[in-house]
């Protein structure tokens, strides 16, 4: 069945860092792929998404590209900042279902 | 639009009572889903309606716990009798659509449970 992986954390950085979180996913057909994010406290916010490979879905300085080839779709930021301190989730949409992954904790110190 | 939104944000309440936790979705959306967050477990869906109709209640823990949605623009998740063990982070989502075309879930604010 489809399922989304993610890298374990927590990712601790320096502020002004780059990042990048890992994940793949397994699918059979082509499924729509997302990132979200959830600050303390709150619930999980719509981050980037992509629909077909090779595309590549961007907000907030994030960015992540849809790649069949390795069927996967990492996070990256150039220059990350306190207050992106988060948990962030890949999902993946498919006919009938929605999968999340784990989420990985982001701490970033100033 | 408000988004999702969840009453009550908070919830404390002894072993044995009922509790309800609501929600009204994105107007327009015809997916609505309940997930339960914890630390242990993660994110779990519990049950999700189309058109207001149940469709996969399979991730329902046990028979305590009941959801309805009496009509497009509320939905309810029912715990009763309520158990130290279901304090979580309750969260309400809706969606336009289900599948492959990037329609992605609005997540209300959650409702922390907290069942002393």
């Amino acid at each position: 069945g489809d399922s989304v992986t993610q890298m374990e954390g927590p990712v601790t950085l320096s502020e002004e860092a780059f990042l990048t979180i890992n994940c793949t996913y397994t699918a059979t057909g082509y499924p729509s792929l997302f990132w979200y994010v959830q600050y303390p406290g709150e619930g999980l916010q719509l981050l980037l998404k992509a629909t077909k490979a090779d595309d590549k879905g961007s907000n907030k300085g994030f960015e992540a590209t849809y790649r069949k080839e390795t069927t996967s779709f990492h996070l990256e930021k150039g220059s990350v900042q306190v207050s992106d301190s988060a948990v962030y989730f890949c999902a993946l949409s498919d006919i009938n279902k929605f999968y999340f992954g784990s989420g990985t904790k982001l701490n970033v110190k100033p | 639009d408000a988004g999702v939104i969840q009453s009550p944000r908070h919830e404390v309440t002894e072993m044995g009572q009922e509790v309800t936790l609501r929600c009204k979705p994105i107007s327009g959306h015809d997916y609505l889903f309940w997930y339960r967050q914890t630390m242990m477990r993660g994110l779990e869906l519990l049950i999700y309606f189309n058109n207001n109709v149940p469709i996969d209640d399979s991730g329902m823990p046990e028979d305590r716990f009941s959801a309805k949605m009496p009509n497009a623009s509320f939905s309810t998740l029912k715990i009763q009798p309520s158990e130290p063990r279901d304090s979580a982070v309750y969260f309400c989502a809706s969606s336009p659509k289900q599948g492959r075309g990037g329609y992605g879930y609005t997540f209300g604010s959650g409702t922390r449970l907290t069942v002393v």
